[in-house]
């Protein structure tokens, strides 16, 4: 079975500043899909970025990118220019390439943007 | 944009009461999830849907649960008998293909148990 990491708990990071947030995984398969979503207060679950396994290049969207490394199974994401409303929880989150379509995440990083 | 659309937004019911949770996912898309997340803990796989009926379904999805797709819109999470465990915040999901893309979650349900 798959397993997600998030070994950050906690991380909190001043307005306009660059962060990153850490995010291993397990797997035995070659082809899958990594993805960041974003938890604010509201609770809603809102998709940041998504990685396909066999691409090499990093995934960016605006202010997030991400640093996939397949063979140490890291993916992490960078958010730059920090704002506001930034300030949530991010879950990394993985799934197969195969006949499962199912997420599996991790346990998340609270993440405090500050003035 | 297109949103998933879940009702009620919060629920509170007595322990071994039947809740039934409500989804309209988008409208085209095809495939049909739910998670739930308790409080202060990481979101959890339940069920998928396809075709009309389960295509992977957790452990956590054991007899107490079920889910339909009564009309072409709706998608139901129907918890028979309520455990005070059950309380969570239950998301449904939505995507237009199998795999590799992410889903487009709704806002979720808080159910309560008391």
């Amino acid at each position: 079975a798959q397993t997600v990491t998030q070994s950050q708990p906690e991380m909190s990071v001043q307005e306009a500043e660059t962060v990153t947030l850490s995010c291993t995984y397990d797997t035995s398969e070659n082809n899958y899909y990594l993805f960041w979503y974003k938890q604010p207060p509201s609770r809603q679950m809102i998709l940041v970025i998504r990685q396909e396994a066999y691409k090499q290049q990093n995934a960016t969207e605006n202010r997030f990118s991400v640093n996939f490394q397949k063979a140490a199974k890291s993916f992490s994401l960078k958010i730059s220019d920090s704002q506001l409303g930034d300030t949530a929880m991010y879950f990394c989150a993985f799934m197969g390439g195969g006949t499962a379509s199912k997420l599996t995440f991790g346990t998340g990083t609270r993440l405090q943007v500050t003035l | 944009e297109p949103e998933v659309t879940q009702t009620p937004s919060h629920q509170v019911t007595q322990m071994g009461q039947e809740v039934i949770l409500r989804c309209v996912p988008i409208s085209n898309h095809l495939y049909f999830y739910w998670y739930r997340q308790i409080l202060g803990q990481k979101v959890e796989f339940l069920v998928s849907f396809y075709n009309n009926e389960i295509s992977e379904k957790s452990e956590i999805f054991d007899d107490q649960f079920s889910v339909e797709r009564p009309d072409g819109s709706n998608f139901t999470l129907k918890i028979r008998s309520t455990k005070l465990e059950d309380s969570a915040m239950y998301f449904c999901a939505s995507s237009e293909a199998r795999t590799g893309y992410g889903y487009t979650f709704g806002s979720g349900t808080r159910l309560t148990v008391v």
